[in-house]
């Protein structure tokens, strides 16, 4: 696609319930980030993937969290169990490499609100 | 640990003004240095990559400029308009790869 695309855009859900976040990265981009911004917050990394493996996932909070990527594509965060403090915007990038060097393009973010 | 700063944390101008947004980092072996903007609600658009070897990128009535041996980039507006409100990032890559390390964000409102 032309861009990073990520859904749903909004999501409110009870605590403890399940949720899965998509990200769909540009086109031919083997790299692919998974960031999150808490209100009041700066951004925050979760995890790093290269192709389908995640050679960084230093960034996840719990284990309530995970992600998987699938075909060297699409990805998808899953929190289980959801908290209130699990409220924030999640966003999603992608570079064509996995290198220091490349532009890293982000998607437009997932707001969720736990109630 | 590469650690990023912005100043100011917010900035208010008139419309026309021409302004500057500081960035520092406090490890000065980076590959490269981003600028981003944030619309209230939004995710990040990329402004500006200002690669190590290079001193200066510019992209309309924006211009980034970097010194890496004093950990400083800056991000000069000129002739600021509303439409520029938004809160500015700046971010390097840390690890190896692209994970980036992200300023807190400079707030910008302009006013007609």
């Amino acid at each position: 696609g032309a861009g990073v695309s990520q859904s749903p855009s909004n999501k409110v859900t009870e605590k403890g319930k399940d949720v899965e976040l998509r990200c769909d990265p540009i086109s031919g981009h083997t790299a692919l980030y998974w960031y999150r911004q808490s209100l009041g917050q700066g951004l925050e990394f979760l995890i790093y993937f290269q192709g389908n493996s995640a050679p960084d996932k230093s960034g996840l909070p719990s284990d309530r969290f995970s992600a998987e990527r699938t075909g060297g594509s699409v990805s998808t965060l899953t929190i289980q169990r959801t908290q209130q403090e699990d409220s924030a915007v999640y966003l999603c990038a992608s570079s064509l490499e996995s290198g220091p060097h490349t532009e890293a393009f982000f998607g437009q973010g997932t707001r969720l609100t736990v109630v | 640990k590469q650690e990023v700063t912005q100043i100011p944390a917010a900035l208010s101008v008139p419309e026309g003004e021409n302004l500057v947004l500081n960035c520092s980092f406090t490890d000065s072996a980076i590959y490269n240095l981003q600028w981003f903007r944030q619309d209230p609600g939004k995710g990040l658009t990329s402004l500006l990559l200002i690669q190590s070897s290079q001193r200066e990128q510019t992209s309309g009535r924006l211009n980034a400029s970097l010194d890496k041996s004093s950990g400083r980039s800056t991000l000069y507006i000129a002739a600021s308009q509303p439409g520029d409100s938004a809160t500015y990032l700046c971010a390097v890559p840390s690890g190896g790869y692209n994970k980036l390390i992200f300023g807190a964000g400079t707030r910008l409102a302009v006013h007609p």
